[in-house]
């Protein structure tokens, strides 16, 4: 079993629409979860991270953690042309990083 | 403050001829990850690094690929001979605050 399965998509969306991204995973006795945004050809970058279940927001994003479904998702409100990219959850314990298969999201203007 | 440089960007060489990836990471970033990347799929852990020592390369083909991090700052990543199914992109991270930081990947095509 995979330590974190992502809904591979791929998504395509109209300018302004909400955009839910979903990962479950495998249980570990310590974890916090990242979403990494990936441009084309460019390496991943540090999107938002949540230790606990529950929302965390940063401005037009939402990272959300259900522990007892062992469910992550990223909303993306209001979403722009820009958040074109692919989206990769992250399950961390200690030094062991584990990547989803990433979702590929396109914004129609 | 630099980030994560890797080079080269991109390699096209022909299948059994041998190639080698380098990594800077950020300074002050004791470990250091070397991950694959297949299209359409997310990376993959090949090798992690504490300082010089390697913690972690279970899922690094040792029959083919090596690494190296002398001094416990850059690394090289060798592929020898190379086989049309590594070609892929190898991105190199190093670890800050909880956060991964990657370089910006090399993409290697065999021919």
């Amino acid at each position: 079993q995979k330590e974190v399965e992502q809904d591979p998509g791929p998504l395509s969306v109209p300018e302004g629409a909400i955009v839910s991204l979903n990962c479950t995973y495998s249980n570990s006795a310590f974890q916090y979860f990242m979403w990494y945004r990936q441009y084309s050809r460019k390496g991943p970058e540090l999107l938002m991270y949540t230790y606990s279940s529950g929302n965390k927001e940063d401005g037009r994003f939402t990272a959300q953690v259900d522990k007892s479904s062992k469910y992550i998702s990223l909303f993306i409100r209001d979403s722009q042309p820009s958040d074109s990219a692919t989206y990769l959850c992250a399950k961390v314990t200690g030094n062991q990083f584990y990547f989803g298969t990433g979702t590929s999201l396109t914004v129609i203007p | 403050e630099a980030g994560v440089v890797q080079s080269p960007r991109y390699k096209i060489i022909e299948k059994k001829q041998p190639v080698a990836f380098w990594c800077n990471p950020i300074s002050g970033h004791n470990t250091l990850y070397w991950y694959l990347q297949n299209l359409g799929q997310g990376p993959e852990l090949l090798i992690r690094y504490e300082n010089e020592e390697a913690v972690d390369d279970s899922q690094l083909p040792k029959d083919r690929f090596s690494a190296e991090r002398l001094k416990g700052v850059d690394s090289t990543l060798k592929i020898q001979p190379a086989e049309l199914g590594d070609s892929a992109v190898y991105l190199c991270a190093s670890k800050g605050g909880g956060e991964l930081f990657f370089g910006e990947g090399s993409r290697l095509t065999v021919l």
